[in-house]
């Protein structure tokens, strides 16, 4: 199955600043099939960026998504305070589907 | 607005079968453009595909459940259902259902999920 590894694990940012997510695959994966999701406490994921660089229904414009093959980034460009959260990025081009382990946006 | 709740029971014995179902309202069990899958999420492996199933009942498990897992669907109660069985510690998670399209987005709705706990 392909492995999804994020970086950094926790990324302390402030309210303003721009936020960059990693997330590394272990063998090439179609752009078409990679996405992000938030997820606060308590809460089930939500569907942020699909198809690489896609927005999901009403997800604002400062989150973007990049990448190809083994390479994929999510960038907020500007923190809201609802923003701070965790993300995951997924692979959905070959079964199983795999999810990342997570970056954490804390407030510093 | 596409809805789903998950509900079954919080408690399952080891060695017992996992039960969950998954009632959709807003959409239609029965399109041919979607999936009906299911993820559960534990503090320890983080999120992880189950599996999935369309209407006419075709299946897809996650290989490293596969032997333990049944998913089923009844369109008449616009229902998914979910069986674990010979559950472990290890199958203690938050267990979620999602639409999962053909096309365009992978996972677009998601029921707010059920906590089990395998525990004798």
């Amino acid at each position: 199955e392909v492995v999804l590894t994020q970086s950094p694990g926790t990324l302390s940012l402030s309210p303003g600043e721009r936020a960059t997510l990693s997330c590394r695959a272990s063998q090439s994966v179609r752009s078409t099939s990679f996405a992000w999701y938030q997820q606060k406490a308590g809460q089930p994921p939500r569907l942020l960026i699909y198809e690489t660089s896609t927005r999901a229904t009403g997800i604002p414009d400062r989150f973007s998504g990049s990448g190809s093959e083994t390479d994929f980034t999510l960038t907020i460009s500007r923190l809201e305070p609802e923003d701070f959260a965790v993300y995951y990025c997924q692979q959905y081009d070959s079964s199983p589907r795999t999810f990342g382990q997570g970056t954490k946006v804390e407030i510093k | 607005q596409v809805q789903l709740q998950e509900s079954g029971p919080g408690l399952v014995k080891p060695s017992e079968t996992l039960s969950l179902t998954c009632t959709v309202s807003g959409a239609s069990i029965s399109s041919r453009d979607d999936y009906w899958g299911w993820i559960r999420q534990t503090p320890g492996k983080g999120l992880e595909w189950i599996g999935s199933i369309d209407y006419s009942g075709t299946a897809f498990y996650n290989p490293s459940l596969k032997n333990r897992l049944t998913i089923s669907i009844d369109p008449s109660k616009s229902q998914v259902s979910l069986k674990v069985h010979s559950v472990t510690a290890a199958d203690t998670a938050m267990y979620y259902c999602s639409r999962q399209p053909n096309y365009g987005p992978p996972h677009d709705f998601w029921g707010h999920g059920t906590r089990v706990t395998v525990s004798s």
